[in-house]
This record gives C-alpha cells, sequence and structure tokens, in this order.
C-alpha cells in the first residue's frame, strides 16, 4: 500500500510571500487532516476534512492560510503571506474513516522556513 | 492547563533499562488514546493505542491509562539505541469527532549503550 505523499519536502521563502503545499492521501482515506509542528512541540491540527468537506478547521489561521480537498481526494494548504512564525513542518494524514478506532497514516512532511 | 501535556524530558536511559514515559490530559470525556514514535526528521508513526483502563502490551511496548486519574503511559522494555527517538502522546479529546487527534510536546528519549 502506498503512502500518504506530500510534496515539496522542503521549501524556503521569504517572508509576506506565498506558498502551497499538497497532499495524497492513501486510496481509499476518507478523511484527511493537515497539521503544523513546530519545532519542539507537538503537532498541532490545521483543518481536517471528511471526502470533501471541512469538519474543522478551528485552529487555522484563516486570514492568511486556506486549504482544499479536490473531489475528495488531493489537498493542497496555501499560505499568503507568509510570517516568520510560520516556520515549521506541515504533516499530512489521512485516516480510512475518521472514526476514533481509525489510525492516522503521516506523510514525511513539508519543511517550511520562511526567512 | 494543557489539553495534553507529557513529561518533560529530555530522558536518557541505559541500554536495557525500561524508559517510563507519561502523559496526562484535561477531558475526562476522553476515550481514545495513543502514543506516536517521531525520529529525527521524520513523520510520526503509531506503535500504541489504547482505550481501556489497564495495560497493553505488544512486545516491548506498554501502554497503561488510567482515566480516573486522567493519566496515560508507555513502558518500553529492555531499552535499545533504535527506540531514541520522540515520543507523542495524543488524545481523541471529549467531544470531538472523526478521530481528531490532539498531541502533547513530546517527550525525547536517549538510550545510550
Amino acid at each position: 500500500e502506498a503512502g500518504v505523499a506530500q510534496s515539496p519536502r522542503y521549501k524556503i521563502i521569504e517572508k509576506r510571500q506565498s506558498v502551497a503545499f499538497w497532499c495524497n492521501p492513501i486510496s481509499g482515506h476518507a478523511t484527511l487532516y493537515w497539521y503544523q509542528q513546530i519545532l519542539g512541540q507537538g503537532p498541532k491540527l490545521l483543518i481536517q476534512f471528511q471526502n470533501n468537506g471541512v469538519v474543522d478547521d478551528s485552529q487555522l489561521p484563516k486570514d492568511r492560510f486556506s486549504a482544499e480537498r479536490l473531489k475528495g481526494v488531493d489537498s493542497t494548504l496555501k499560505i499568503q503571506p507568509a510570517k516568520l512564525e510560520d516556520s515549521a513542518v506541515y504533516l499530512c494524514a489521512s485516516s480510512f474513516s475518521g472514526t476514533n478506532n481509525s489510525p492516522l497514516h503521516f506523510g514525511n512532511g513539508t519543511r517550511l522556513t520562511v526567512t | 492547563q494543557k489539553e495534553v501535556e507529557q513529561n518533560s524530558g529530555p530522558l536518557s536511559v541505559p541500554e536495557g533499562a525500561i524508559a517510563s514515559l507519561n502523559c496526562t490530559y484535561s477531558d475526562r470525556g476522553s476515550q481514545s488514546f495513543f502514543w506516536y514514535r517521531q525520529y529525527s526528521g521524520k513523520s510520526p508513526e503509531l506503535i500504541m493505542s489504547i482505550y481501556s483502563n489497564g495495560d497493553k502490551e505488544d512486545g516491548r511496548f506498554t501502554a497503561q491509562l488510567n482515566k480516573a486519574s486522567q493519566y496515560v503511559s508507555l513502558l518500553i522494555r529492555d531499552s535499545q539505541p533504535s527506540d531514541s527517538a520522540t515520543y507523542l502522546c495524543a488524545v481523541i479529546l471529549g467531544g470531538t469527532s472523526y478521530g481528531k487527534l490532539t498531541f502533547g510536546q513530546g517527550t525525547i528519549l536517549t538510550v545510550h549503550p
């Protein structure tokens, strides 16, 4: 079974620029998550999709972050404009059903550095 | 109070010893608890899940859950240098749905030969 695919692996941008990350979940997984992990901290959920609908985006800074999941499969996360504090690893995860017993599978992440 | 809090590290143990990692959570209604391991520069990987009070064993790993005390722990027996990693406690807090995980800040474990 192919895992969760993310690209790019690394991205360096200047503050106020925009950036986009892409995620392809495991085939058949209905639930997709974007987490932000700042160095030395645990992952923090930004947004959660069930199929192509948003379930939870309560911690997404909506003035600068946006995300979509086209046709309930791939997803993109965008930051515009970026701030220095957005430097982090952005992890995409998917699960089969999104139930409490359905484990999350993480991609390798995108490491973003904002200078 | 943080929703999920882990004992501050880093934790250093000699090879062959028992490593004990602890986690407390704030929401008494929480039902699902997980331990993830994260190697440096890698993504988190699930190593244990526990849903009922008591112990759950899987090889060298034992998860312990005490809902009355709002406490979950992970014991690693016969620790190996390859166990050196950050261990993340994750909880599905009460009232949340669709498997939303809330993570602790992680505990760095170093197993030295």
